[in-house]
């Protein structure tokens, strides 16, 4: 059993593209959830989905940012037209539907130029 | 608001020494507790965790951590580091029943051989 899979490990991006980070949980696992990595910081929760929905997105900045869990096919969380500010470390985490263990992936170190 | 305040952000211990790193958080309910553990190169994984029963809980390499509940506390402890303990150590909160991870800031530990 793989277990939570980022990719791509690294992005750089310049001011103003787009990012798209993927993660795909562990088999068996219909919940998924994001964090953000600043330097010198603990990770700081993000979102909250299951499948096709979003459940909790109050951690995640009101413009720019948005997530989502299709049916088939991995977790996306996409940021448009980054800023500096975005360089982070973000990580993707999965649990499944009768347990809240999060299982953690490898994370995407994000640079924006 | 939920918080978690790990008092050290970086330690250096020789070999065989004797860790305890600090933590202490802040909710007023019932709550779950996590110490997670990222090495070198790797995604966080998890050490131990504490959901009820025993204050005292083991976990994986030898780590334990107490939970004190009239100081807020769940501090980690190993009684003999190795050169392998070097990592980044993760304190964690959650709500119980919910889902929201609340991470301290880490604590980076150094073991020379």
């Amino acid at each position: 059993n793989a277990g939570v899979m980022q990719n791509p490990r690294h992005l750089v991006r310049r001011r103003g593209q787009e990012a798209r980070l993927r993660c795909s949980p562990m088999k068996g696992h219909s919940h998924v959830y994001w964090y953000r990595q600043l330097p010198e910081e603990g990770l700081k929760f993000m979102v909250y989905l299951q499948k096709e929905n979003i459940i909790d997105e109050s951690g995640m900045p009101k413009e720019r940012f948005s997530a989502e869990f299709p049916k088939e096919g991995p977790s996306i969380l996409r940021i448009q037209q980054v800023v500096r500010g975005d360089s982070a470390a973000y990580f993707c985490a999965s649990s499944p539907p009768d347990s809240d263990e999060q299982f953690f992936g490898p994370g995407t170190r994000l640079t924006v130029l | 608001a939920q918080s978690v305040s790990q008092h050290n952000h970086h330690v250096i211990l020789s070999e065989a020494a004797s860790l305890e790193l600090g933590c202490n958080y802040s909710y007023g309910g019932t709550v779950n507790l996590f110490w997670y553990v990222q090495y070198p190169g790797q995604h966080l994984q998890l050490l131990l965790k504490y959901f009820s029963g025993d204050p005292l809980v083991k976990g994986i390499k030898g780590f334990e951590a107490e939970f004190i509940k009239s100081k807020f506390s769940f501090n980690l402890r190993k009684p003999s580091v190795q050169w392998s303990d070097t990592a980044e150590y993760f304190c964690a909160v959650r709500d119980t029943g919910g889902f929201k991870t609340i991470f301290g800031a880490g604590t980076r530990l150094f073991v020379k051989a």
